[in-house]
């Protein structure tokens, strides 16, 4: 199966900043990359995600980029703001495979 | 649009005893997913649905769990006997027939605590 590695576990940057948290995948068959916020107490939340055709994806201030050839990609947001706190997790998914492979999570800390 | 819904948010329950915990999907979503998380970790595959039909189980899903999606709609997943190993948040997430990327989207989680 679909091993997925994230880091780092945690991080933490003054507001304003930019953040990248980066994962590796080991299946050259995963072709579906999705992240997700998740607040303490809540379920995961969707925030962006991206095909294994695009290297690149931006959606205001988050943006993924993908190296298939590398195997890895990364989350990079932007202007940080304290709301941003919160872990984020990577995730991976083969082709013609129905499940999702997800990072350890990366419990990210915006400070004021 | 009212998201995925679980009941119930948190169970506490003592070793032994069992528990069932239920999940209602977006509405038109035929994809139903149960995962496991434990605290530090990213969600674990547990099983999935396809309508009503179970199609794929992971190999953590010992046989003192089973998860039923009798008419297509709200799934159950119940934990018999239940173990202190089995505490965990126990979280939902549902996709639309016309992702073909299977885009999930999660409920807030089912938290249990096994005494």
């Amino acid at each position: 199966g679909e091993n997925v590695e994230q880091h780092p576990s945690t991080l933490s940057v003054q507001e304003g900043d930019s953040a990248v948290i980066k994962c590796t995948y080991s299946d050259s068959a995963s072709n579906y990359f999705p992240w997700y916020k998740q607040e303490l107490g809540k379920g995961p939340q969707l925030i962006i995600d991206i095909r294994s055709n695009v290297g690149e994806k931006k959606d205001q201030r988050i943006a993924v980029t993908l190296n298939k050839t590398a195997k890895h990609f990364s989350l990079h947001i932007t202007e940080t703001q304290p709301e941003d706190s919160a872990v984020y997790f990577c995730a991976a998914k083969i082709d013609n495979f129905n499940k999702f492979y997800f990072g350890s999570g990366t419990k990210l800390n915006v400070k004021p | 649009d009212t998201g995925v819904s679980q009941d119930p948010r948190h169970k506490i329950t003592k070793r032994g005893q069992n528990v069932t915990f239920r999940c209602d999907p977006i509405s038109e979503h035929n994809r139903l997913y149960w995962y496991r998380q434990t605290l530090g970790q990213g969600p674990e595959f547990l099983t999935y649905f396809q309508n009503e039909a179970q199609l794929e189980k992971s190999r953590l899903l010992s046989d003192r769990f089973s998860a039923e999606r009798p008419k297509g709609s709200f799934s159950t997943l119940e934990i018999q006997r239940t173990e202190q190993g089995d505490s965990a948040m126990y979280l939902c997430a549902s996709s639309s027939p016309g992702q073909i990327y299977h885009t999930q989207y999660f409920g807030p989680g089912t938290r249990l605590t096994v005494l």
